[in-house]
């Protein structure tokens, strides 16, 4: 069964610095792994996948996230942290063998002025 | 184009009543997912439905049901409302041409059950 995890309820960052969000997976099959945001009262949007091929992956809004197989990790980044990027983030996994998608619990992403 | 939307944005039932929510899918996607999201909690599968037929369930009784229709419209039915059952209900839409294709979320309906 596929299981994510997302170790820290709260990220803190200055306005200007980099940010990571963490997030570990766990799949039968091969991964296909997804970042979500979502904005208070709103459903949630998509930032970015990964399917196969180059492991770093480029999404919207300037969001990037590695994939890294053998430590089973999807971090979320971005060079330069925005105000507007304060929302609480999602990491989600399927695998080519079902197409239900797991999400992880959750983490609240804070930049700071 | 349109978006994924739902209705109603907000409802408020008394437990042990019957409620029904819909969904109208991104315009092209043919599968709708529903999505349970508890306060400060992560979207918990409920299940997926493709060609009018339950494709994928997750942890959820019996009390939960959906339906899709032609259109790949669908709707959400869940009987004897218990006061756990509060929460954002959000459902999904993609293509299920292949694996790996990202959802489209809608924003959700607010259950609250008293």
């Amino acid at each position: 069964a596929q299981s994510v995890a997302q170790p820290e309820d709260q990220v803190n960052v200055a306005e200007g610095n980099p940010l990571t969000v963490k997030c570990t997976y766990s799949v039968s099959g091969n991964p296909y792994l997804f970042w979500y945001v979502q904005y208070p009262n709103r459903g949630l949007q998509f930032l970015l996948k990964y399917i196969t091929g180059d492991n770093l992956v480029k999404g919207s809004y300037g969001f990037e996230a590695e994939f890294n197989k053998s430590q089973t990790s999807f971090h979320l980044k971005k060079p330069s942290a925005l105000v507007s990027d304060s929302a609480l983030y999602f990491c989600a996994v399927s695998d080519n063998r079902d197409d239900k998608i797991i999400f992880g619990k959750g983490t609240r992403l804070h930049i700071l002025p | 184009d349109a978006g994924v939307t739902q209705s109603p944005t907000h409802l408020i039932k008394t437990r042990g009543q019957q409620v029904t929510l819909r969904c109208s899918p991104k315009s092209g996607h043919d599968t709708v997912s529903w999505y349970q999201q508890a306060l400060g909690q992560g979207p918990q599968f409920i299940f997926q439905y493709y060609e009018e037929e339950e494709r994928q369930r997750g942890n959820f009784p019996d009390r939960f049901s959906g339906h899709q229709f032609p259109n790949y419209s669908s709707e959400l039915n869940v009987n004897a409302l218990l006061l756990g059952d509060s929460a954002l209900y959000l459902c999904a839409s993609s293509l299920s041409l292949g694996q790996g294709y990202e959802q489209y979320f809608g924003p959700g309906t607010r259950l609250t059950v008293t």
